[in-house]
């Protein structure tokens, strides 16, 4: 049975700062990975998403990496802002049409 | 990236009326969608996955009878909440599946549903 967690579940820092999420899973036979965030009381925005043949994805300030036969990926936040606030999930698809396995969360705070 | 729709937005109802929320996927075909529930400060919980044309697979522990899914379009899927109680009330998020070669999950806002 796939499990995935995150770690820190929750982190303060101050702006500007580089960060590291991380992220962890069982099984190594997956399809994808996607992080997402989440802001209070919203849905889920998709950051990135890494097909199991990949190994990193970039967007902008984001940047993350896959190792699938370690069984993790992490999240980088450069030059992190207090717009970053917000809970980062991570989540994990076994089969293409899957449903998602979902870590519980890191919850990020960024003040000025 | 592809977009998600969900309404309403928010919802109070009385309890034993029935409610139910829309999902659209506005600029793709979703031959797969999914809905959640989530409480405060708590990860998702996946309720059940729903294909278009067929009949939904509800995960374990959740009610058929009281949370009917009909996926009747590509881009609608709809959730309907039965004979409601304040403990249905909930954060309720839907999610659609892109398909091609990268499988991407998309998802809605959320309805915010208060039974009273």
């Amino acid at each position: 049975k796939q499990e995935v967690t995150q770690i820190p579940a929750a982190l303060s820092v101050p702006e500007g700062e580089n960060l590291v999420l991380n992220c962890s899973f069982t099984d190594s036979a997956i399809y994808n990975l996607q992080w997402f965030r989440q802001d209070p009381g919203k849905g889920l925005t998709s950051l990135l998403l890494i097909q199991s043949s990949q190994r990193e994805q970039t967007s902008g300030r984001l940047n993350a990496s896959l190792d699938k036969s370690s069984g993790r990926s992490t999240l980088y936040i450069a030059a992190s802002q207090p717009g970053d606030s917000a809970t980062y999930l991570c989540a994990v698809r076994c089969g293409n049409t899957d449903k998602l396995i979902f870590g519980t969360g890191t919850r990020l705070q960024v003040f000025p | 990236g592809a977009v998600v729709s969900q309404h309403p937005s928010w919802v109070i109802c009385k309890s034993g009326t029935s409610v139910k929320i829309e999902c659209r996927s506005l600029d793709f075909q979703a031959t797969t969608m999914f809905w959640y529930r989530q409480f405060p400060k708590q990860s998702l919980m996946l309720m059940a996955t729903s294909n278009e044309g067929s009949k939904a697979t509800y995960e374990q522990g959740v009610e058929k009878d009281k949370f009917l899914i009909n996926h009747a379009s590509l881009t609608l899927s709809t959730l309907t909440v039965t004979s409601a109680h304040p403990e249905d009330s909930s954060f309720y998020i839907c999610s659609a599946l892109t398909s091609g070669s990268s499988y991407e999950q998309y998802f809605g806002p959320g309805t915010r549903l208060t039974v009273t």
